[in-house]
């Protein structure tokens, strides 16, 4: 199994849909997890930081669930722009610091 | 401006030959990493400091080496000895601790002839 896993897609969806995506990790002690979006040929820049309690940046949603070892992120109101692959980055500080990306997953927006 | 810079965008590189990546930060981060991206697969995390003068090797270390002699500057060298060099080269940066958030520089594709 991966550390990190998240479904590559790509996902296809209309203009103003509203998209998920998911991202699981296997170690428990995982520490700090992020949101990355990546354009084509491009760095990888920072959408958000995900906590517990959640977290909300206009139409996107993030969200921790410790208990079944997942990070989700959501996107309301699709935009052409929003295509790009999300990245997911799941951060261990205990017992060596470990930084994990997932692959990526591909979201291509559509009008 | 602030920022993360990486030199040269495009690189094309001899088998065998070494050669040596810039990064430069002015963002008075820390901490700043080096990390390789191929083709349909996730980052992978080749060195990384936390602090001038001292850095430590990430998960696919082998043919590769950095040094960290000025806070701002993380350069990478790789070597002959790397089997594959081919890849996209991102450096990035954080300002507190490794658990922090990272901001990445705009890249270097590598290719080698």
């Amino acid at each position: 199994r991966k550390e990190v896993e998240q479904d590559p897609g790509p996902f296809n969806v209309p203009e103003g849909a509203t998209v998920a995506f998911n991202c699981t990790y296997s170690n428990s002690a995982s520490q700090s997890f992020f949101w990355y979006r990546q354009d084509c040929r491009k760095e990888p820049k920072l959408l958000m930081s995900v906590y517990s309690s959640g977290n909300e940046d206009g139409r996107f949603t993030a969200q921790l669930n410790r208990a079944s070892q997942y990070i989700s992120l959501l996107i309301r109101d699709s935009k052409l722009s929003d295509s790009a692959t999300y990245l997911c980055v799941v951060i261990t500080g205990t017992g060596g610091f470990k930084t994990i990306f997932g692959a990526g997953t591909r979201l291509f927006v559509k009008a | 401006d602030g920022g993360i810079t990486q030199s040269p965008k495009y690189l094309f590189r001899k088998e065998g030959q070494n050669v040596t990546l810039s990064c430069e930060q002015n963002l008075n981060h820390d901490a700043m990493y080096w990390y390789r991206q191929d083709p349909g697969q996730g980052l992978r995390l080749i060195y990384y400091s936390q602090i001038v003068n001292d850095f430590q090797k990430g998960d696919i270390a082998e043919g590769y080496s950095v040094s960290r002699e000025k806070k701002e500057s993380f350069p990478l060298t790789v070597t002959s000895a790397q089997k594959n060099p081919t890849a996209f080269y991102l450096c990035a940066s954080s300002g507190g601790p490794i658990t922090d958030t990272q901001y990445f520089g705009p890249g270097t594709r590598l290719t080698v002839l």
